[in-house]
């Protein structure tokens, strides 16, 4: 396994724009995780995908916020008119089908202005 | 319901000695609990993780205890090392990993 890769690793970012990241999974793994973290915090859920299908969003993924996984490899997080309270390490986590351990990636930090 | 709380915030621990991290929880449909370790500037990674269904997991110097009566579940850390100075967050969730509820982190020093 070569790991989780998110790109990018930081992004700074002023309010009012808006922002993609990518997340590429470990390969073979099909659900792909979507997690945020705050200064101080423990991660917080926002989504999860097995393969294309989006399953879950959290009320926390609010309606500036979208998430794709075309073709069910890479994934896409889309934060929109982002805010200085998107300031936040999102993280990536990916897992084989049918198993517990999820894998995280190195995250990506945005920083809003 | 939802939430998993964690203590201490932070803890200094000698060399050689045991690290003790707390975490408590309210919804009994939680049927896993894991550990992640996190070092600077890397994601988590998961370190140790047990079932309702045993009181105590052990791997290496990693040992979970779990009280299911007390909703309660806490790692232990045996003859701690400087390589072990991270932040630890417990975790739980209902079904396989997913959407995991993780606890706000305890960060680790371990003094040489």
């Amino acid at each position: 396994d070569t790991g989780v890769s998110q790109d990018p690793r930081h992004k700074i970012t002023k309010r009012g724009q808006n922002v993609t990241f990518r997340c590429d999974p470990i390969s073979e793994h099909n659900r792909l995780y979507w997690y945020r973290q705050t200064l101080g915090q423990g991660p917080e859920f926002l989504t999860y995908f097995q393969n294309e299908a989006q399953l879950e969003k959290s009320r926390l993924l609010s309606d500036r916020f979208s998430a794709e996984r075309p073709k069910g490899s890479f994934s896409t997080l889309e934060i929109q008119r982002t805010e200085q309270g998107d300031s936040a390490m999102y993280l990536c986590a990916s897992s084989r089908p049918g198993r517990e351990v999820l894998f995280f990636g190195p995250g990506t930090r945005l920083t809003v202005l | 319901q939802q939430q998993v709380k964690q203590s201490p915030q932070s803890l200094i621990v000698q060399k050689g000695g045991i690290s003790i991290i707390n975490c408590a929880y309210e919804n009994t449909a939680f049927d896993y609990f894991p550990w992640y370790q996190q070092f600077p500037g890397k994601g988590p990674a998961l370190l140790i993780a047990i079932r309702p269904d045993v009181s105590e997991k052990k791997e290496g110097r990693f040992t979970i205890s779990f009280n299911k009566s007390a909703k309660q579940f806490s790692l232990h850390i045996m003859d701690s090392q400087p390589g072990d100075s991270a932040t630890y967050f417990c975790a739980a969730s209902m079904e396989y990993g997913n959407k995991l509820v993780f606890g706000a982190g305890t960060i680790l020093r371990v003094k040489s």
